[in-house]
């Protein structure tokens, strides 16, 4: 049981370049998540799903689309990367539940700089 | 709107001292709340929760103590390790529709250092 997992774990990119990154969880859960950290910020939301094929926006989405095609897996991308989007970026996942149960399980991150 | 802070920033204490890490939350509807480690290169990890209707549950060497009428959470390590070093966040939950929570709202972090 892997838990949640990211690749790839270093990526350095120029601006306007393209790039995915990959999320895979193993623990059946409905729920995905990309965040993204920077320093004195905390963890920002960027986008989530709820469950296979539906995506959501989060606190900050701009320049970043997803996709959940299959339950396990999450992807970002991000289609022309700027010098803003130099972070790391943690995918996490949760099962669905009420109160209580909602408790998020992170991966490793991807640590990105764009130029 | 909702918030999650931590009263100190930094903490440093001798190994095999108890440390106590604060979180300040504004939500009084929050029903859910987590507390983090992270590790210095690594993904959050999971400590322990608690849900609203406790005021206090304890772990491994960890307990986590809710004061709801002052909204405060705190996280307490005993007998701090060289390896509890790391930054320390809580995060809150906020009920939504439909009763299926999918959202946290985290905290900035607190730095731990064990002096050894």
């Amino acid at each position: 049981n892997a838990g949640v997992t990211q690749t790839p774990k270093f990526r350095v990119l120029k601006t306007g370049q393209s790039m995915t990154l990959l999320c895979a969880q193993d623990m059946n859960h409905e729920y995905m998540y990309w965040y993204r950290q920077d320093p004195g910020m905390g963890l920002r939301l960027i986008h989530y799903s709820v469950g296979e094929g539906t995506t959501a926006k989060g606190e900050v989405p701009d320049g970043y689309n997803v996709s959940r095609l299959k339950k396990q897996n999450f992807l970002l991308g991000l289609e022309s990367a700027a010098p803003s989007q130099t972070s790391v970026y943690f995918c996490a996942s949760s099962r669905p539940g009420t109160s209580g149960r909602g408790t998020q399980y992170f991966g490793p991150g991807t640590r990105l700089t764009v130029l | 709107g909702e918030s999650v802070g931590l009263h100190l920033p930094t903490l440093s204490v001798q190994e095999g001292d108890n440390s106590i890490i604060n979180c300040a939350y504004s939500n009084s509807a929050s029903d859910y709340f987590i507390w983090y480690k992270q590790e210095s290169g690594k993904g959050p990890q999971f400590i322990i929760d608690i849900r609203s209707n406790m005021d206090k549950r304890q772990g491994q060497r960890v307990t986590v103590l809710l004061n709801k009428t002052v909204k405060h959470l705190s996280l307490q390590i005993a007998a701090t390790q060289p390896g509890d070093s790391a930054v320390y966040f809580c995060a809150e939950n906020v009920p939504r529709g439909g009763g299926s929570n999918y959202k946290l709202t985290f905290g900035k972090g607190t730095l731990l250092t064990v002096n050894p």
